[in-house]
């Protein structure tokens, strides 16, 4: 499976300020994908980052508060801007590889999460 | 509507003895079904996934689950629970049609106790 880091790993932010988040991955992959885990909660999908084009919301995530970009096929950022203390959470990005081979194709792997808190 | 259910929010076990954690899902397409865990501070691990054939899949750690079509579930079982088994699993539901996005359970926390 891909190898994938994010950074920051954690901080501490104020309120109404923004905060980038990174996603790089080792390898080529088709699809990024970025969630949000709220404390003591499951994980809900953002969006998928799509390389070279807009990210694709899902419902109650909007891009103004969560824009994302992919500008290649291992790199992706994730910015939470406006921050509010409702933003406090764990934000994770997840990559699927291309291909057939069955130990990557539809398969999602996940990166060790960027733990945010908001003042 | 998607759904994916994780009835058990807590599971306690003794050490060695065998564990049984459920899933039950709801979806409108044939599902990629997956476990994941994670330890405190921790991102997400993948178990195991099952997309076709052989309803009895085998992961990493020692576990395996059972697809059973019948009854929605792919429930996560372990013979044998080990003090470091302790940790939060996750069940997850996807499918090509809705461009292999995933559906969460609540998640169920494992304590283990010696």
């Amino acid at each position: 499976s891909a190898v994938i880091s994010q950074k920051p790993s954690r901080d501490i932010c104020q309120r109404g300020t923004s905060l980038t988040i990174q996603c790089q991955v080792d390898s080529q992959v088709t699809m990024m994908f970025w969630y949000r885990q709220q404390p003591g909660q499951s994980l809900t999908l953002i969006a998928t980052a799509n390389q070279g084009s807009e990210a694709t919301y899902e419902s109650g995530f909007v891009i103004d508060k969560f824009p994302i970009s992919r500008p290649n096929l291992t790199f992706s950022t994730l910015t939470v801007s406006n921050m509010s203390p409702e933003d406090s959470s764990i934000y994770l990005c997840s990559v699927e590889g291309a291909g057939t081979a069955s130990d990557i194709a539809d398969t999602q792997y996940f990166g060790p999460g960027t733990r945010l808190t908001v003042l | 509507a998607q759904s994916v259910t994780q009835p058990d929010i807590h599971i306690t076990v003794s050490e060695g003895a065998s564990l049984e954690l459920r899933c039950n899902y709801s979806y409108g397409a044939t599902p990629y079904l997956f476990w994941y865990v994670q330890s405190p501070g921790q991102g997400l691990q993948l178990l195991l996934k099952y997309f076709s054939g052989d309803t009895l899949v085998q992961g990493i750690k020692g576990f395996e689950a059972e697809f059973k079509r019948s009854q929605s579930s792919f429930n996560l079982r372990k013979p044998s629970v080990h003090w470091s088994d302790a940790a939060e699993y996750f069940c997850a539901v996807g499918a090509r049609e809705y461009g292999n996005k995933l559906v969460f359970g609540a998640g169920t926390i494992l304590r283990v106790k010696s």
